[in-house]
């Protein structure tokens, strides 16, 4: 399957403060890339899908201009959380849409967010 | 999107025979099943996919029945490191894979 990576694996950042995720598909040449965010003992959410080339389509509830993504490359992908709040701490996953005949996702090691 | 329900919990010992179930009623004709494992603080990773009938790789067996409306994922002997948390997913392919992650089960393995 696609090996993907993301960088940096956690981060800690103070309150109003922008971060910014990368996602990387490495062996892989990826359209389709999907955002998900993991709350403890939850299961994982999709916020966002991102097309090379397009704009992102945010799920219903997520804010398109507070975590703003950037699908330059069929290889990179990238998430920014902009003004982050406490609230915004959590696990943030990608994954790649890979070919075959079910279309798997393939899942990066994801990134841990604390906001102070 | 298919929703799936699993069981929350399951616990087993070491070395015995795992066998979780997932319920997708309302399974389309396009969709796929496929099984995700995650660990604690890491990203779900691919265990086995199936469409139909049985799927068996060198981790784990698949099996789905005519109707579709559920899948069996089997662990065979399982040991303290297989402990984690599984997902079925349906979704479908047709070149964009959209797939609503369930609950999940919370396998424990006991030594």
């Amino acid at each position: 399957g696609a090996v993907v990576s993301q960088h940096p694996s956690w981060v800690i950042c103070k309150s109003g403060t922008s971060v910014k995720i990368e996602c990387r598909s490495l062996d892989f040449q990826a359209t389709t890339m999907f955002w998900y965010r993991q709350f403890p003992k939850q299961s994982l959410m999709l916020m966002a899908t991102s097309n090379e080339g397009s704009k992102a389509t945010y799920e219903q509830g997520v804010e398109k201009d507070k975590f703003l993504i950037n699908h330059a490359s069929l290889t990179l992908s990238t998430l920014t959380v902009t003004s982050a709040h406490p609230e915004d701490s959590s696990f943030y996953i990608c994954s790649v849409l890979a070919g075959g005949p079910g279309e798997t996702q393939y899942f990066g090691p994801g990134t841990r967010l604390l906001v102070l | 999107l298919a929703k799936t329900t699993q069981p929350i919990s399951m616990d087993s010992y070491e070395g015995q025979e795992v066998n979780i179930t997932c319920s997708h009623n309302n399974i389309a004709t396009n969709d796929y099943i496929t099984w995700y494992q995650q660990f604690p603080s890491q990203g779900p990773r691919f265990i086995i996919q199936g469409y139909k009938t049985k799927v068996t790789n060198e981790v784990a067996s698949l099996f789905i029945p005519a109707d579709r409306k559920s899948s069996t994922l089997s662990l065979p002997r399982v040991s303290l490191s297989d402990t984690a948390v599984y997902y079925c997913l349906v979704g479908d392919p047709g070149g964009y894979q959209k797939v609503t992650f369930g609950t999940g089960t919370k396998l424990q393995v006991i030594p």
